[in-house]
Protein backbone atom coordinates (compact mmCIF):
# COMPACT_ATOMS: atom_id res chain seq x y z
CA UNK A 1 0.00 0.00 0.00
CA UNK A 2 1.03 3.86 -0.35
CA UNK A 3 1.97 5.32 2.47
CA UNK A 4 3.67 8.87 2.57
CA UNK A 5 6.16 9.82 5.79
CA UNK A 6 6.89 12.98 7.26
CA UNK A 7 9.09 11.89 10.30
CA UNK A 8 9.60 15.77 11.72
CA UNK A 9 6.23 16.99 13.25
CA UNK A 10 7.69 20.04 13.99
CA UNK A 11 10.25 22.04 12.74
CA UNK A 12 11.63 25.57 14.53
CA UNK A 13 14.07 27.63 12.66
CA UNK A 14 15.49 31.47 12.20
CA UNK A 15 14.63 33.74 10.05
CA UNK A 16 16.98 32.98 7.03
CA UNK A 17 18.26 30.22 8.35
CA UNK A 18 17.99 26.98 5.52
CA UNK A 19 15.48 24.59 5.83
CA UNK A 20 15.11 20.76 4.70
CA UNK A 21 11.77 19.22 5.10
CA UNK A 22 11.63 15.52 5.26
CA UNK A 23 9.43 12.77 3.15
CA UNK A 24 10.12 9.43 2.56
CA UNK A 25 7.10 7.43 0.86
CA UNK A 26 6.65 4.05 -0.05
CA UNK A 27 5.31 3.02 -3.42
CA UNK A 28 5.52 0.07 -5.97
CA UNK A 29 6.72 2.08 -8.93
CA UNK A 30 7.85 5.80 -9.91
CA UNK A 31 4.62 7.85 -8.39
CA UNK A 32 3.99 11.42 -8.77
CA UNK A 33 4.87 13.53 -5.57
CA UNK A 34 3.87 16.94 -4.48
CA UNK A 35 4.71 19.25 -1.99
CA UNK A 36 1.72 21.53 -0.40
CA UNK A 37 1.60 24.42 2.26
CA UNK A 38 -1.13 25.38 4.13
CA UNK A 39 -1.67 28.29 6.39
CA UNK A 40 -3.99 28.64 9.30
CA UNK A 41 -7.79 28.66 8.25
CA UNK A 42 -6.46 27.93 4.50
CA UNK A 43 -6.82 25.45 1.89
CA UNK A 44 -3.83 23.85 0.34
CA UNK A 45 -1.53 25.58 -1.85
CA UNK A 46 1.03 23.90 -4.58
CA UNK A 47 4.44 24.47 -4.21
CA UNK A 48 5.49 22.46 -6.20
CA UNK A 49 5.60 18.45 -8.18
CA UNK A 50 7.77 15.45 -9.33
CA UNK A 51 6.46 13.90 -12.46
CA UNK A 52 9.36 12.59 -14.67
CA UNK A 53 12.41 13.82 -15.36
CA UNK A 54 14.69 16.30 -13.94
CA UNK A 55 14.95 14.78 -10.49
CA UNK A 56 15.41 18.56 -8.87
CA UNK A 57 12.07 20.15 -8.99
CA UNK A 58 11.90 24.06 -8.41
CA UNK A 59 8.71 25.63 -7.13
CA UNK A 60 7.14 28.78 -5.59
CA UNK A 61 8.34 30.90 -3.08
CA UNK A 62 11.50 29.94 -3.36
CA UNK A 63 11.53 26.28 -2.79
CA UNK A 64 13.03 23.47 -4.46
CA UNK A 65 12.68 19.28 -3.97
CA UNK A 66 14.75 16.38 -5.03
CA UNK A 67 13.61 13.22 -5.86
CA UNK A 68 16.13 10.31 -5.02
CA UNK A 69 14.60 7.43 -6.13
CA UNK A 70 17.39 4.83 -3.94
CA UNK A 71 16.05 6.44 -0.71
CA UNK A 72 12.17 6.48 -1.51
CA UNK A 73 12.81 10.17 -0.66
CA UNK A 74 11.26 13.96 -1.90
CA UNK A 75 12.63 16.29 0.95
CA UNK A 76 11.85 20.05 0.31
CA UNK A 77 14.46 22.54 0.77
CA UNK A 78 14.96 26.48 1.19
CA UNK A 79 17.84 28.33 1.35
CA UNK A 80 16.97 31.42 3.34
CA UNK A 81 13.45 31.19 5.06
CA UNK A 82 11.10 34.04 5.53
CA UNK A 83 8.93 34.93 8.49
CA UNK A 84 6.15 34.11 5.86
CA UNK A 85 7.24 30.30 5.49
CA UNK A 86 5.40 29.57 8.81
CA UNK A 87 2.95 27.02 8.04
CA UNK A 88 2.15 23.00 7.66
CA UNK A 89 4.30 21.49 4.78
CA UNK A 90 2.67 18.17 3.30
CA UNK A 91 3.98 15.99 1.47
CA UNK A 92 1.73 13.68 -1.19
CA UNK A 93 2.20 10.69 -3.57
CA UNK A 94 -0.28 10.26 -6.63
CA UNK A 95 -0.42 6.35 -8.03
CA UNK A 96 -0.48 6.53 -11.97
CA UNK A 97 -2.85 4.62 -11.79
CA UNK A 98 -5.59 6.57 -9.91
CA UNK A 99 -5.40 9.54 -9.28
CA UNK A 100 -5.94 9.80 -4.89
CA UNK A 101 -3.33 11.63 -3.26
CA UNK A 102 -2.07 9.91 -0.35
CA UNK A 103 -0.77 12.83 2.17
CA UNK A 104 1.47 12.29 4.81
CA UNK A 105 0.80 13.97 8.46
CA UNK A 106 2.28 17.01 7.91
CA UNK A 107 5.39 19.51 9.23
CA UNK A 108 4.69 22.26 10.91
CA UNK A 109 6.86 24.91 10.50
CA UNK A 110 7.80 28.07 13.12
CA UNK A 111 10.03 30.92 11.97
CA UNK A 112 11.46 32.74 14.61
CA UNK A 113 13.19 36.29 13.90
CA UNK B 1 -9.38 32.80 -12.70
CA UNK B 2 -11.80 32.38 -9.62
CA UNK B 3 -10.26 28.87 -7.75
CA UNK B 4 -12.43 26.07 -5.87
CA UNK B 5 -14.99 28.00 -4.01
CA UNK B 6 -16.50 25.96 -0.63
CA UNK B 7 -19.31 26.38 1.33
CA UNK B 8 -20.44 26.86 4.06
CA UNK B 9 -16.89 27.41 5.33
CA UNK B 10 -18.29 26.57 8.58
CA UNK B 11 -20.83 24.35 9.89
CA UNK B 12 -21.93 23.36 13.41
CA UNK B 13 -24.18 19.98 13.49
CA UNK B 14 -26.38 18.43 16.21
CA UNK B 15 -25.67 14.59 16.31
CA UNK B 16 -27.64 13.30 14.24
CA UNK B 17 -28.29 16.19 11.98
CA UNK B 18 -28.00 15.76 7.93
CA UNK B 19 -25.49 17.99 6.47
CA UNK B 20 -24.97 18.88 2.88
CA UNK B 21 -21.56 20.56 1.82
CA UNK B 22 -20.94 22.36 -1.80
CA UNK B 23 -18.07 22.38 -3.90
CA UNK B 24 -17.69 24.56 -6.61
CA UNK B 25 -14.36 23.39 -8.86
CA UNK B 26 -12.41 25.77 -11.32
CA UNK B 27 -14.62 25.34 -14.39
CA UNK B 28 -13.26 23.10 -17.11
CA UNK B 29 -11.79 20.40 -14.74
CA UNK B 30 -12.91 17.11 -15.38
CA UNK B 31 -12.24 15.97 -12.56
CA UNK B 32 -12.86 16.44 -8.75
CA UNK B 33 -12.23 15.21 -5.60
CA UNK B 34 -13.28 15.25 -1.67
CA UNK B 35 -10.90 14.94 1.07
CA UNK B 36 -11.63 14.79 5.44
CA UNK B 37 -8.52 16.05 7.18
CA UNK B 38 -9.30 15.51 11.03
CA UNK B 39 -7.20 18.00 13.54
CA UNK B 40 -3.88 17.78 13.25
CA UNK B 41 -3.79 15.38 10.35
CA UNK B 42 -2.94 15.20 7.10
CA UNK B 43 -5.71 15.11 3.97
CA UNK B 44 -7.49 11.55 3.42
CA UNK B 45 -8.90 11.13 0.04
CA UNK B 46 -12.77 10.28 0.50
CA UNK B 47 -14.21 10.03 -3.45
CA UNK B 48 -13.62 10.96 -6.94
CA UNK B 49 -15.38 12.01 -10.28
CA UNK B 50 -15.02 12.52 -13.17
CA UNK B 51 -17.20 14.39 -14.95
CA UNK B 52 -20.42 13.13 -13.28
CA UNK B 53 -19.25 9.64 -13.18
CA UNK B 54 -18.21 9.03 -9.17
CA UNK B 55 -15.13 6.58 -10.19
CA UNK B 56 -13.66 5.72 -6.51
CA UNK B 57 -15.73 6.15 -3.39
CA UNK B 58 -13.46 3.89 -1.64
CA UNK B 59 -12.51 6.51 1.45
CA UNK B 60 -15.84 6.86 2.30
CA UNK B 61 -16.20 6.14 6.09
CA UNK B 62 -19.58 4.53 5.87
CA UNK B 63 -22.51 4.54 4.42
CA UNK B 64 -23.66 7.89 5.92
CA UNK B 65 -21.28 9.55 3.69
CA UNK B 66 -22.83 9.97 -0.04
CA UNK B 67 -21.05 12.35 -2.79
CA UNK B 68 -22.45 13.36 -5.87
CA UNK B 69 -21.87 15.39 -9.25
CA UNK B 70 -25.18 15.29 -11.22
CA UNK B 71 -24.30 17.66 -14.00
CA UNK B 72 -20.46 17.10 -13.90
CA UNK B 73 -19.53 20.79 -11.95
CA UNK B 74 -20.99 21.56 -8.71
CA UNK B 75 -20.33 18.47 -6.05
CA UNK B 76 -22.01 17.94 -2.71
CA UNK B 77 -21.29 15.61 0.24
CA UNK B 78 -23.76 14.68 2.37
CA UNK B 79 -23.05 13.04 5.80
CA UNK B 80 -26.30 11.85 7.17
CA UNK B 81 -27.41 11.29 10.74
CA UNK B 82 -23.91 13.27 11.90
CA UNK B 83 -21.64 11.79 14.98
CA UNK B 84 -19.19 13.71 16.70
CA UNK B 85 -16.16 11.33 15.11
CA UNK B 86 -17.12 13.09 11.90
CA UNK B 87 -15.71 16.69 12.87
CA UNK B 88 -12.98 17.88 10.57
CA UNK B 89 -12.59 19.96 7.68
CA UNK B 90 -13.62 18.80 4.36
CA UNK B 91 -11.46 19.72 1.56
CA UNK B 92 -12.72 19.58 -2.51
CA UNK B 93 -10.25 19.44 -4.75
CA UNK B 94 -10.05 19.34 -8.87
CA UNK B 95 -7.84 19.51 -12.01
CA UNK B 96 -8.02 19.02 -15.71
CA UNK B 97 -7.20 15.02 -15.16
CA UNK B 98 -5.25 12.60 -14.96
CA UNK B 99 -1.46 13.77 -14.86
CA UNK B 100 -2.78 17.20 -13.79
CA UNK B 101 -1.97 18.88 -10.02
CA UNK B 102 -5.13 19.08 -7.94
CA UNK B 103 -6.39 22.38 -6.86
CA UNK B 104 -7.84 22.89 -3.22
CA UNK B 105 -10.98 25.21 -2.27
CA UNK B 106 -10.46 26.24 1.34
CA UNK B 107 -12.75 23.48 3.12
CA UNK B 108 -15.41 23.64 5.48
CA UNK B 109 -14.85 22.97 8.79
CA UNK B 110 -17.72 20.94 10.16
CA UNK B 111 -18.28 21.13 14.34
CA UNK B 112 -20.26 18.30 15.54
CA UNK B 113 -22.00 18.83 18.60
Amino acid sequence: AQSVTQPDIHITVSEGASLELRCNYSYGATPYLFWYVQSPGQGLQLLLKYFSGDTLVQGIKGFEAEFKRSQSSFNLRKPSVHWSDAAEYFCAVGARNTDKLIFGTGTRLQVFP
Amino acid sequence: GAGVSQSPRYKVAKRGQDVALRCDPISGHVSLFWYQQALGQGPEFLTYFQNEAQLDKSGLPSDRFFAERPEGSVSTLKIQRTQQEDSAVYLCASSFGRDYEQYFGPGTRLTVT
